[in-house]
């Protein structure tokens, strides 16, 4: 199956903005989607489709995606972003199978 | 409000089989075009996904495990329930059940238990 790599952590000041990619081959058929995780709490989705966001997320979270690079961005970053954010997209072998990125620690300072 | 919660074991021996259930309410288990998912997360690590039942029956599985695991939903009950054979110590995982669904060109987790933690050891 493909791997979703991922940078294992960047650090961003506060109010600033942190770019987060995800390189993999997954991304011809599928977007990703983008997943925030703080200490001791299931993940939370944050980014889908072409750049979209679920009820109750931020405007300061945006995505994008190109070739086999997809990017999470956080505008502005604020304390509470701090946390581990993954990238997931289904495999485009045609075998249902899902992959999750290697995942980033986000520091903000 | 859809919510997923996961119950079961906290201590698991070796060679024996972990066996989680995750209980839905605020949506069906037997509603079209959902996915029926476990992930686990060892700890300190990132994501794996496990695998997934679809609405009609179907399953599918991450080949790495897809020869210890079973997932199966009983929709009479509202819960879909994870079985993964023959645990190591390295099988010890928080372990989170979520709904899948596709939308605007993504498949997306969109709901997620809690997490349990399953620990392997005798």
């Amino acid at each position: 199956s493909s791997e979703l790599t991922q940078d294992p952590a960047v650090s961003v000041a506060l109010g600033q903005t942190v770019r987060i990619t995800c390189q993999g081959d997954n991304f011809r058929t599928y977007y990703p989607s983008w997943y925030q995780q703080k200490p001791g709490q299931a993940p939370v989705l944050v980014i889908f489709g072409q750049n979209y966001r679920p009820s109750g997320i931020p405007d300061r979270f945006s995505g994008s995606s190109s070739g086999n690079t997809a990017s999470l961005t956080i505008t502005g970053a604020q304390a509470e972003d701090e946390a581990d954010y993954y990238c997931n997209s289904r495999d485009n072998s045609g075998d249902h199978l899902y992959v999750f990125g290697t995942g980033t620690k986000v520091t903000v300072l | 409000q859809v919510q997923l919660q996961e119950s079961g074991p906290g201590l698991v021996k070796p060679s024996q089989t972990l066996s989680l259930t995750c209980t839905v309410s605020g949506a069906s288990t037997s509603s079209g075009g959902y996915y029926w998912t476990w992930i686990r997360q060892h700890p300190g690590k990132g994501l794996e996904w496990i695998g997934y039942m679809y609405y009609s029956g179907s399953t599918y599985y991450n080949p790495s495990l897809k020869s210890r695991v079973t997932i199966s939903v009983d929709t009479s009950k509202n819960e879909f329930s994870l079985k993964l054979s023959s645990v190591t110590a390295a099988d010890t995982a928080v372990y989170y059940c979520a709904r899948v669904t596709r939308s605007s060109g993504s498949y997306i987790f969109e709901y997620w238990g809690q997490g349990a933690l399953v620990t392997v050891s005798s």
